[in-house]
């Protein structure tokens, strides 16, 4: 079936430093997502993006976030500058439509931040 | 904020039987609910959905729906030992552009 591919699926960054996480997403999707999974905890949703845009974020999404897509390319996040708190695995998501709710994931880029 | 909680946290059955999972959800505006399924080291990956109270059935799973109670549950006949994998509930408001809210999961391990 349609898969989303994240690249990578560990990195390992100090404190401060910047970091982009990246998502190929299902090739005909329109809506992009990121999630947050802090280790024994549910995942918490962090932003959706659509046609360029930053359709809604939630409280996790802080300013330190940005996410983006040019010329159709990955679909990314990048954290500048990292905190200890960072640390999770960040989940993407895609899918066709909003009304079509099937998101199909990645399996999951898991940040450590030191 | 909605809150969304799940039981059991985990759960062991053998090879053959039927399980069934619960989702309980605060927000009765809520339209959209689904069921996800996770293998280790997997992506999550949709099983089923529903819009509206009443039940619906795909092959061994069915899902059923009562809002007014604020609860949902997945139910998994004949169990096998390839569905042992953590099974995540979501639910939406209708206006929220795909903003699913996730429950912790429930570990299910199904014994041969």
């Amino acid at each position: 079936g349609p898969k989303v591919l994240q690249i990578p699926s560990h990195q390992i960054i100090d404190m401060g430093q910047m970091v982009t996480l990246n998502c190929d997403p299902v090739s005909n999707h329109l809506y992009f997502y990121w999630y947050k999974q802090i280790l024994g905890q549910q995942m918490e949703f962090l932003v959706n993006f659509y046609n360029g845009k930053v359709m809604e974020k939630s409280k996790l999404f802080k300013d330190q976030f940005s996410v983006e897509r040019p010329d159709g390319s990955y679909f990314t996040l990048k954290i500048q500058p990292t905190a200890l708190e960072d640390s999770a695995v960040y989940f993407c998501a895609s899918s066709s439509t909003v009304s079509n709710e099937r998101l199909f994931f990645g399996h999951g880029t898991k940040l450590s931040v030191l | 904020q909605q809150k969304v909680q799940q039981s059991p946290e985990s759960l062991i059955v053998p090879e053959g039987a039927m399980t069934s999972l619960n989702c309980t959800f605060s927000d009765s505006a809520s339209q959209y609910f689904a069921w996800y399924r996770q293998h280790s080291g997997k992506a999550p990956k949709a099983l089923m959905s529903i819009f509206s109270n009443g039940e619906k059935e795909e092959g061994r799973f069915t899902i059923h729906l009562n809002k007014a109670s604020l609860h949902f549950s997945l139910h998994i006949r004949d169990s096998q030992p390839s569905d042992s994998a953590l099974y995540l509930c979501a639910v939406r408001r209708g206006s929220a552009l795909g903003r699913l809210h996730f429950g912790a999961g429930t570990q299910l391990i199904v014994i041969p």
